[in-house]
């Protein structure tokens, strides 16, 4: 099955920028989609086919793919952004496989 | 607007069955694929059986196929999970997610509701 690996927790100050990994097998052959998740509420959507933005999610989160890694980036952090972040690829055997999630701190 | 909306969560021992329900409002039922996403307490999310608009074609992950089984009534908006044989790993929210057509993501969530197996 393949695996997604992202760091378990990333720290930024606030209005600095905080790039979080998300590791794969060749993964810049996927497309890859981000979701964000605050503590007790269902995931959101913030970034989808690798670098696309659904409407309402402001331009500081945006995103790349290349190689084995793929990397969400939120600029201009704020206390707000606070939360996990999970990627997402679909798999032909493993169907849609999650990345682990990694905790965003603004500090 | 989309609203999805699970029920159905609860307490059950282990060996036991739960069917979770989704109410989808708010867009065309039929015309979009569903899935059952899982999330176990303070983990990550876990894709756990998806349907096509029609039903005709399912899918489970490993570790659920076998137990669990998904099915959707589009003249009610409506999209279960049939739960069987829990177990203890099973404890988690469940959430049901909208895929959107042609492509492999999901753009709206419903709130989730919560299963726990324990005895």
């Amino acid at each position: 099955s393949y695996v997604l690996t992202q760091p378990p927790s990333v720290s930024v100050a606030p209005g600095q920028t905080a790039r979080i990994t998300c590791g794969g097998d060749n993964i810049g052959g996927n497309s890859v989609h981000w979701y964000q998740q605050k503590p007790g509420q269902a995931p959101v959507l913030v970034v989808y086919d690798d670098s696309d933005r659904p409407s309402g999610i402001p331009e500081r989160f945006s995103g790349s793919n290349s190689g084995n890694t793929a990397t969400l980036t939120i600029s201009r952090v704020e206390a707000g952004d606070e939360a996990d972040y999970f990627c997402q690829v679909w798999d032909t055997t493993s169907h849609h496989v999650f990345g682990g999630g990694t905790k965003l701190t603004v500090l | 607007e989309v609203h999805l909306v699970e029920s159905g969560g609860g307490l059950v021992q282990p060996g036991g069955s739960l069917r979770l329900s989704c109410a989808a409002s708010g867009f065309t039922f039929s015309n979009y694929e569903m899935n059952w996403v899982r999330q176990a307490p303070g983990k990550g999310l876990e894709w756990v059986s998806y349907i096509s608009g029609d039903g005709t074609n399912i899918h489970y992950a490993d570790s659920v196929k076998g137990r669990f089984a998904i099915s959707r009534d589009n003249a009610k908006n409506s999209l279960f999970l049939q739960m069987n044989s829990l177990r203890a790993e099973d404890t988690a929210v469940y959430f049901c997610a909208r895929d959107v057509p042609l492509s492999s993501y999901f753009d709206f969530w419903g709130q989730g509701t919560l299963v726990t197996v324990s005895s």
